[in-house]
């Protein structure tokens, strides 16, 4: 089974800062990538898929790139309503792997 | 608008049975891998399985494989989840998605989830 390895675990940063989220797959999964974003009490909502393809209404602050086993994730100006826990997916074969989530908070 | 709202969930003691259910509407069911995704309070996202939209191929986590059983009726347009055996561990907020395309895909409609507890 592919494992997804996110880090860092948590962060906080100040509004405004550029904040970058890794996830490693441990076997190739070509772009077969998502992130998600889920506020708190709130259901997760796609941000990207095919790991850089922004899902339609995300703000253009989110950007994703990557490929084979390491990718990203970008929030180039964070803001106040982007706290929350992020999660890559692995969704090129099943089990279809999550991350273990990045929880963004804000300084 | 595209909506799924999922039921079935509840108490439940260990050894025992629920049968989950996701009531789609505002597309066309049919066309779409479903899957069910699960979430463990205060914990993160737990992928559990997957089924194509013709309903010939499922997928199972390995925590859930022989014990949970994926359905879909595309005359209905409702995708069900059998829980048998059930333990404390499988204790969760359930999530029904949808594929965000028709075939192998990340999930862009989710609902809002049904909450299972297993407890003696």
């Amino acid at each position: 089974d592919i494992q997804m390895t996110q880090s860092p675990s948590s962060l906080s940063a100040s509004v405004g800062d550029r904040v970058t989220i890794t996830c490693r797959a441990s076997q190739g999964i070509s772009n077969y990538l998502a992130w998600y974003q889920q506020k708190p009490g709130k259901v997760p909502k796609l941000l990207i898929y095919a790991a850089s393809t922004l899902q339609s209404g995300v703000p253009s602050r989110f950007s994703g790139s990557g490929s084979g086993t390491g990718f990203t994730l970008t929030i180039s100006s964070l803001q106040p309503e982007d706290v929350a826990t992020y999660y890559c997916q692995n969704y090129n074969r099943a089990p279809l792997t999550f991350g273990g989530g990045t929880k963004v908070q804000i300084k | 608008e595209v909506h799924l709202v999922e039921s079935g969930g509840g108490f439940v003691q260990p050894g025992g049975s629920l049968r989950l259910s996701c009531a789609a509407s505002g597309f066309t069911f049919s066309s779409y891998t479903m899957g069910w995704v699960r979430q463990a309070p205060g914990k993160g996202l737990e992928w559990v399985s997957d089924i194509s939209g013709s309903g010939d191929a499922t997928y199972y986590a390995d925590s859930v494989k022989g014990r949970f059983t994926i359905s879909r009726d595309n005359s209905k347009d409702t995708l069900n989840l059998q829980m048998n055996s059930l333990r404390a561990e499988d204790t969760a907020l359930y999530y029904c998605a949808k594929a965000h395309q028709p075939i192998g895909s990340a999930y862009d409609i989710w609902g809002q989830g049904t909450v299972v507890t297993v407890s003696s």
